[in-house]
Order: structure tokens, then sequence, then C-alpha cells
């Protein structure tokens, strides 16, 4: 199984500003991907990061608000842009195996946005 | 990808077995039947999948009716750090479709 970290684990930030969650895997994925889990709520899929290109964006998701990078097969970043306090959620970035048939999680990036 | 429903809560003794069922009568043939949990302030963890037949893993075991519309997962000795949400969730597993849909679960709650 493959073992994810994020950095940071919580963050308390002020409207307006941006914040960079940053994503490693520990073993090469074939596929990661960045959901959002809003408070009391389900996880939500933002994006598949996709090495090397633009990253795929669910409905409702625009690259403006949530620019993605995958430089390589361990690493992706996620940037919340210009923050309001409805983006308060917690962030987590995912990754799969070789075979695709399991999805394995970070511990989630806790934003807070005043 | 097929929708899922699932009761809301369940309440469970510690060391009694804990069963969660899962309907998806919608499921099309080459879906998968996948059970993932999270646990308090963690990320989902992956549990045990299967496609027609039971599995058994060291977490858990899937059981999956006949014509597959719907499935148990059983926790056979509940522990109180199995206290969770439980999402089932059906996909077809193959590259190109590894994207999850997560309906809202069941909060098992393990009892002392």
């Amino acid at each position: 199984s493959a073992v994810i970290s994020q950095k940071p684990s919580r963050d308390i930030c002020q409207r307006g500003t941006s914040l960079t969650i940053q994503c490693q895997v520990d073993s090469q994925v074939t596929m990661m991907f960045w959901y959002r889990q809003q408070p009391g709520q389900s996880l939500t899929l933002i994006a598949t990061a996709n090495q090397g290109s633009e990253a795929t964006y669910e409905s409702g998701f625009v690259i403006d608000k949530f620019p993605i990078s995958r430089p390589n097969l361990t690493f992706s970043t996620l940037t919340v842009s210009n923050m309001s306090p409805e983006d308060s959620s917690i962030y987590l970035c995912s990754g799969t195996g070789p075979l695709g048939e399991t999805q394995y999680f970070g511990p989630g990036t806790r934003l807070l946005v005043l | 990808d097929a929708k899922t429903t699932q009761p809301p809560s369940m309440d469970c003794a510690e060391g009694r077995a804990a069963n969660l069922p899962c309907n998806h009568s919608t499921i099309s043939g080459n879906e998968y039947v996948y059970w993932y949990r999270q646990i308090h302030s963690q990320g989902p963890q992956y549990i045990i999948h299967g496609l027609k037949n039971n599995e058994t893993n060291e977490m858990a075991s899937l059981i999956i009716t006949e014509d597959r519309k719907s499935s148990t997962l059983i926790l056979p000795h509940a522990t109180l750090r199995d206290t969770a949400v439980y999402y089932c969730i059906v996909r077809v597993a193959h590259f190109g479709n590894e994207k999850l849909t997560f309906g809202t679960g069941t909060r098992l709650t393990i009892i002392p």
C-alpha cells in the first residue's frame, strides 16, 4: 500500500489569500486525486491530477480557483485561490496503486478561512 | 457509477459482529463493490472490495447477494477503534476509471 502525507496538516487563513497544499506519496502511483470534505459532509472529488499536464476538473470546480500541479509520479499540489469562508473544508489527496484497484488517502489538510 | 443506499447510522456492542448493509440495485455487471471507512479526523481507509464472490481479509468480510443488488460488510469482532463512517461505493475497476463517488455512508458507533 502507499503512504500519503500532506502539508500543512491545518491552517487558518484570511479571506482573499491563497494556500498551497502539498501531497507526497512514498511510492509511485498511477492516478492522484484531490477531494474536498466540507464540514459534516461526505467527500467530493475536485479533480484528477495528471502528471505533466493540466488537471481534469469535476463539474463545479475550475482551474482558476483550484490550480493543481503534478510534476512527477509521487508529488502533487493543490492551491486554493482567493479564499473565502466557504472554502473552509478538509482537503484530501489520494493515489491509486499500479493495478488501479484501490485508492489510498492522505490525512487531509484542515483549512479555516476567516 | 451506480448509486448506493446505506442506513445513516448504526450501533454495535463491542466484541460483537457489526453488519453494515448496502443496497446497489442498479449495479452493472462490470462494477465492483468497494468499502472504505473514515475514522474521525483521518483520511478514508480502504477496507475490502469484491465483484460477485464473498471476500474476506484481515479487516472484514464482504457478502454480496447472488443478484448483486445488495451487500453486507461484516466486522467480526468490533472494537472501539472501529467507530467510523463506512462508505459503500460501486465502480468499474480498471485504468481510467479510478474515481470514487462517496455517498453519505453509515456512521457506526461501537458501544463499550
